[in-house]
């Protein structure tokens, strides 16, 4: 199994700071045709997951341009420009190369 | 724009099978590259992939469940369900379907489909309970 492991497990963020989430998976998810193979998803509070970013670094449809994705290989990191307070819930690495595994989730709040 | 929804029982005894349902709707389940699938989250816990299918019938089970699940479409009612046999306490959370969707994208060697779950349920709850 891929595990998934996200840092930190909570994020205390001032509204228009900067925020920065670490996946780390325990093996690569370079697929063998270039890409990666990992998404981002948020789930705010009472709600079901959403889509943010796809294959590591492409925002999905109406997601803002403040979130970015990086990285490759088993490092990667979902950064948030300017947090604003619509950005709070827990945010979910997800592995789609060897099945499906997700990371433990981080939780974000605003100070 | 699609919508799925989930129903089901709120309450399972020990040892007895789950029954999902999701039901599709904005869009019919036997168009478009998609497949169909169900996760579920304890409360106040994480997200667990619990497994797909697609349209041709192929399904992928999480290996920590695979020998107590089976998931199912139903083209006549626009449907796809989950069945999770030997439920025990630990099953207990909220289920949730989703719509496997994606974009093609090339490469030097060919061409691919990206699947990413865009479209989700509203989650129902499930509580394994004697």
């Amino acid at each position: 199994d891929v595990v998934m492991t996200q840092s930190p497990h909570s994020l205390p963020v001032t509204p228009g700071e900067p925020a920065s989430i670490s996946c780390r998976s325990s093996q690569s998810l370079l697929h063998s045709n270039g890409y990666t193979y990992l998404d981002w998803y948020l789930q705010k509070p009472g709600q079901s997951p959403q889509l943010l970013i796809y294959m590591g670094s492409n925002r999905a449809s109406g997601v803002p341009d403040r979130f970015s994705g990086s990285g490759s290989d088993t490092d990667f990191t979902l950064k948030i420009s300017r947090v604003e307070a619509e950005d709070v819930g827990v945010y979910y690495c997800m592995q789609a190369l060897q099945s499906i595994t997700f990371g433990q989730g981080t939780r974000l709040e605003i100070k | 724009q699609v919508q799925l929804q989930e129903s089901g029982p709120g309450l399972v005894k020990p040892s007895q099978t789950l029954s999902l349902t999701c039901t599709v709707s904005g869009g019919s389940i036997t168009r478009g590259n998609y497949y169909w699938s169900w996760i579920r989250q304890p409360a106040g816990k994480g997200l667990e992939w619990i497994g797909r299918i697609y349209l041709g019938g192929t399904t992928h089970y999480n290996p920590s469940l695979k020998s107590r699940v089976t998931i199912s479409v139903d083209t006549s009612r626009n449907q796809f369900s989950l069945k999770l046999s030997s439920m025990a306490a630990a099953d207990t959370a909220i289920y949730y379907c989703a719509r496997g969707s994606g974009t093609y994208y090339n490469t030097p060697s060919g061409t691919y489909f990206y699947y990413y779950m865009a479209d989700w349920g509203t989650g129902t709850t499930v509580t394994v309970s004697s």
